[in-house]
């Protein structure tokens, strides 16, 4: 079964850092493209990162740019994101997304992990 | 990042047919066919429903389909359903610069999202 989960969400201070993982199974993880996509509660999605197959194309929204880096680890079938300074508004559910290579859909989704900034 | 431009809410009655329309500039949907439509019930993940544009992914209700015009996509549900009661989502690749996948000015943007009521 194709299948992304995401783990490392949590409760994180104001100014703290924390480390997301999206596990991958079910296809060859090395020939696609990821993104990293947010959702705060009750609110829409926002596109927060792309990460090209070839791991040279690496997109960032203007809002994480500088804060936020996502990396893999094709030995273990593995995206990460990892998140520094972060604010109250980083509140929300983030998803691993799978590039379909048709146009920058998305076409499978990770459950979710919820990220949670307060202090 | 501005998001695309979709009305929040959309009804109809079971066997109408509905649209969604999403409105973005000449950098995202007017300059690229790579405009896609994401379905998300309550508590879920976002599911792929249309991509680059017009295309369905397999698996996909036929009652699914999308068009463009100049710089506004459109998802139209023909013959709703009760099943088909969701949020849903516009999805495009935007650029600010004449090179395509610029890593300096590529990114990808959501619309706000659209609330279906089938009455």
């Amino acid at each position: 079964e194709v299948q992304l989960v995401e783990s490392g969400g949590g409760l994180v201070q104001p100014g703290g850092s924390l480390r997301l993982s999206c596990a991958a199974s079910g296809f060859t993880f090395s020939k696609y493209s990821f993104n990293w996509v947010r959702q705060t509660p009750g609110k829409g999605l926002e596109w927060l990162s792309y990460f090209g197959w070839s791991g040279t194309t690496i997109y960032y929204a203007d809002s994480v740019k500088g804060r936020f880096t996502t990396s893999r680890d094709i030995a273990r079938d593995s995206l990460y994101l990892q998140m520094s300074g972060l604010r109250d508004e980083d509140t929300a559910v983030y998803y691993c997304t799978r590039d379909s290579s048709r146009g920058y859909a998305m076409d499978v989704w990770g459950q979710g992990t919820t990220v949670t900034v307060s202090s | 990042q501005s998001a695309l431009t979709q009305p929040a809410s959309v009804s109809g009655s079971p066997g109408q047919s509905i649209t969604i329309s999403c409105t973005g500039t000449s950098s995202d949907i007017g300059g690229y066919n790579y405009v896609s439509w994401y379905q998300q019930h309550p508590g879920k993940a976002p599911k792929l429903v249309i991509y680059e544009v017009s295309n369905r992914p397999s698996g996909v209700s036929n009652r699914f389909s999308g068009s463009k015009s100049g710089n506004t996509a459109s998802l139209t549900i023909s013959g709703v359903q009760t099943e088909d009661e969701a949020d849903y989502y516009c999805s495009s690749y935007r650029s600010s610069s004449t090179l395509v996948r610029s890593s300096s000015s590529s990114t990808l943007v959501f619309g706000a999202g659209t609330k279906v009521t089938v009455l």
